[in-house]
């Protein structure tokens, strides 16, 4: 079945660097942007970035711009979220998702999601 | 503070409809029709409900609903089941640098 994998918790010292991956299988990973949502603690859902599997190409919410980085193997069918300098307020759970695509391309909305990864930094 | 405007909280009783709004502006919500909205369970991962204002995914039940009117968009949900209780999010395309914003959220309360 159509469906993401993401890496398990992480624990981060602050001013380190965390990479979650996030595997696809089901659907041809190429044909659909990936996208990474992060809620916090008792927050809301927060949008980060977008990368497109077929190229590579990347936007990133302009909060993250220069500690944002999101890539793509296409031969294991994976994407990458990796998020440097973290400090506490980056403590959140973090989630891939597959985007809709509609006849204009990416719709900007989410149809798959992946189970989320928390990621706790603590000193 | 989200860029989307959500009610924190609604409530109905099983059988009845309900309504959740969000406002956005001119930039996200009311200038293009690439409006989303999530189910969200505590614990899980959110699911769409509907998107680009009034498609529904398949499987999705057609007791929910969305429409558009100006920068406010809604989501009724009709014949409210207890199952419907969880935290309610819509997400709008937008055209200043971030592409997608998102409401803060709403908790439907099945009394």
């Amino acid at each position: 079945q159509v469906q993401l994998v993401q890496s398990g918790a992480e624990v981060q010292r602050p001013r380190a660097s965390v990479k979650v991956s996030c595997k696809a299988s089901g659907y041809i990973f190429t044909g659909y942007y990936m996208h990474w949502v992060r809620q916090a603690p008792g927050q809301g859902l927060e949008w980060m970035g977008r990368i497109n599997p077929n190229g590579g190409d990347t936007s990133y919410a302009q909060k993250f711009q220069g500690r944002l980085t999101m890539t793509r193997d296409t031969s294991i069918s994976t994407g990458y979220m990796e998020l440097t300098r973290l400090s506490f307020d980056d403590m959140a759970v973090y989630y891939c998702a597959r985007a809709v695509k509609g006849s204009t391309g990416d719709v900007c909305a989410f149809d798959i999601w992946g189970q989320g990864t928390m990621v706790t930094v603590s000193p | 503070q989200s860029a989307l405007t959500q009610p924190a909280s609604v409530s109905g009783s099983p059988g009845q409809s309900i309504a959740i709004s969000c406002t956005g502006t001119s930039s996200d919500v009311g200038g293009y029709n690439f409006v989303s909205w999530y189910q969200h369970h505590p614990g899980k991962a959110p699911k769409l409900m509907i998107y680009e204002v009034t498609i529904r995914p398949s499987g999705i039940s057609s007791r929910f609903s969305g429409s558009k009117s100006g920068n406010t968009a809604s989501l009724t949900i009709s014949g409210l089941q207890a199952e419907d209780e969880a935290d309610y999010y819509c997400g709008s395309y937008t055209s200043t640098n971030t592409l997608v914003v998102f409401g803060g959220g709403t908790k439907l309360t099945v009394l």
